[in-house]
């Protein structure tokens, strides 16, 4: 069975610049996680969805982070002017039931 | 303040000895505690979980539960190197068990 897929492995942005992470969950997978992991901490979660709906977004930076599952599958994070600051690992997991499976995360460096 | 709550933040077994590490979680609506194990580079991947009190034990590992006082151990004995990574403790609470609340983790070393 093939795993949760992201993409890119890594980004390197300067202060100010947009970039865009993607997610393939696991199929069949109903609910869908953004978490932010900084280097050496435990991930946060940012946004979940259930379907194409979202379920928590509390924690999700809304000026200037975004995130959509349009069709309840794939979905896309976004950070538009990022900063130095968001610079973390980025792990999208799935889960259908109680185990939540991660992805090998986006690794972010904003200089 | 941290919802989950990790001890310690490092620790160092000798290869063959046993690792114990803490969580306790602050937030009264959790009804499960997971442990992942995180090498470095990779992703985290889900190690045990328990919901309820007592013991529960696989392998080498062993995780503990008092649901009275949200505190959950993990216990590894016959430590290997290969066991050397970030232990991370998470809660949820019983109607949405995925939306997962970590703590800041447990860097494990073991050594040869």
């Amino acid at each position: 069975e093939a795993g949760v897929t992201q993409s890119p492995r890594y980004a390197v942005l300067q202060e100010g610049q947009a970039v865009s992470f993607w997610c393939d969950p696991i199929s069949g997978h109903d609910t869908l996680y953004w978490y932010q992991q900084p280097r050496d901490q435990g991930p946060q979660l940012l946004v979940y969805f259930r379907d194409e709906a979202v379920i928590d977004n509390s924690q999700l930076p809304s000026d200037r982070f975004s995130a959509v599952r349009p069709k309840g599958t794939n979905s896309t994070l976004k950070i538009q002017s990022a900063k130095q600051g968001d610079t973390a690992t980025y792990l999208c997991a799935s889960s259908f039931g109680t185990e939540v499976f991660f992805g090998k995360g986006t690794r972010l460096t904003v200089v | 303040q941290q919802k989950v709550q990790q001890s310690p933040e490092s620790l160092i077994v000798p290869e063959g000895g046993m690792a114990s590490l803490n969580c306790t979680s602050s937030d009264r609506n959790v009804d499960y505690f997971w442990w992942y194990r995180q090498h470095s580079g990779k992703s985290p991947k889900m190690l045990m979980s328990i919901f309820s009190n007592g013991e529960k034990e696989e392998g080498r590992f062993t995780v503990h539960l008092n649901k009275a006082s949200l505190h959950t151990s993990l216990h590894i004995r016959d430590s290997q190197p290969s066991d050397s990574a970030l232990y991370l403790c998470a809660a949820s609470g019983a109607g949405n068990t995925g939306k997962l609340i970590f703590g800041l983790g447990t860097t494990l070393q073991v050594q040869p």
